[in-house]
């Protein structure tokens, strides 16, 4: 089993869509959230990071964490066709490596 | 101003040479990464090192050598290159792994393809 599981869609919406993204992690060590969006041709870049459960919201993005459930989520409000890319969800713990997701690919039409 | 730079972009070369990439980043972090991404996307790490010292040796084969002359400084360089090291490769930084290594900069890849 790995240790993040991610659904690789690809998923689909037309603008304007609420979008949810989700991952699902094995460790419960794990103490850091984090989800980074990566562009056709480009290198990841951290979106948001989240410490513990609950939400955190930044814009149009809400990152979600329920560690009794180990389940991570990503909300896109108002989503745009500039939100097509590829998000990976990652977990850390300190002295530890960054563990991805296998991205999940989103499209939004216009 | 680029955070964290690799070259070349592009590499194709065949079978059985040997190559290497490099990766400079300017955000005065004190650990480095390299990630290896296959066609599916799957984004694994490879080597770490913070302040030029080896961290983490995933099980990567030993053709793979990673140097560091500096702390700014991370290269990659592959013996004997075989047709399944074709992948993308991205270096990243972070701030001391310890403590800020869920915050990485990539570096924007560097896409080797073996013939």
């Amino acid at each position: 089993q790995k240790e993040v599981e991610q659904d690789p869609g690809p998923l689909s919406v037309p603008e304007g869509a609420i979008v949810s993204l989700n991952c699902t992690y094995s460790n419960s060590a794990f103490q850091y959230f984090m989800w980074y969006r990566q562009y056709s041709r480009k290198g990841p870049e951290l979106l948001m990071y989240t410490y513990s459960s609950g939400n955190k919201e930044d814009g149009r993005f809400t990152a979600q964490v329920d560690k009794s459930s180990k389940y991570i989520s990503l909300f896109i409000r108002d989503s745009q066709p500039s939100d097509s890319a590829t998000y990976l969800c990652a977990i850390w713990r300190a002295g530890n490596m960054l563990t991805f997701g296998g991205g999940t690919r989103l499209m939004v039409k216009p | 101003d680029t955070a964290v730079s690799q070259t070349p972009k592009y590499l194709v070369t065949q079978m059985g040479n040997d190559k290497s990439i490099k990766c400079e980043q300017n955000l005065g972090h004190d650990t480095m990464y390299w990630y290896k991404q296959d066609s599916k996307k799957f984004l694994k790490i490879m080597f770490s090192y913070n302040n030029k010292e080896l961290i983490i040796n995933e099980t990567v084969p030993n053709r793979f050598s990673p140097k560091s002359p500096d702390k700014a400084h991370l290269n990659l360089h592959i013996n004997s290159l075989e047709l399944g090291d074709s992948a993308v490769y991205f270096c990243a930084s972070s701030r001391e792994y310890s403590a800020g290594g869920y915050e990485q900069y990539f570096g924007p890849g560097t896409r080797l393809t073996v013939t």
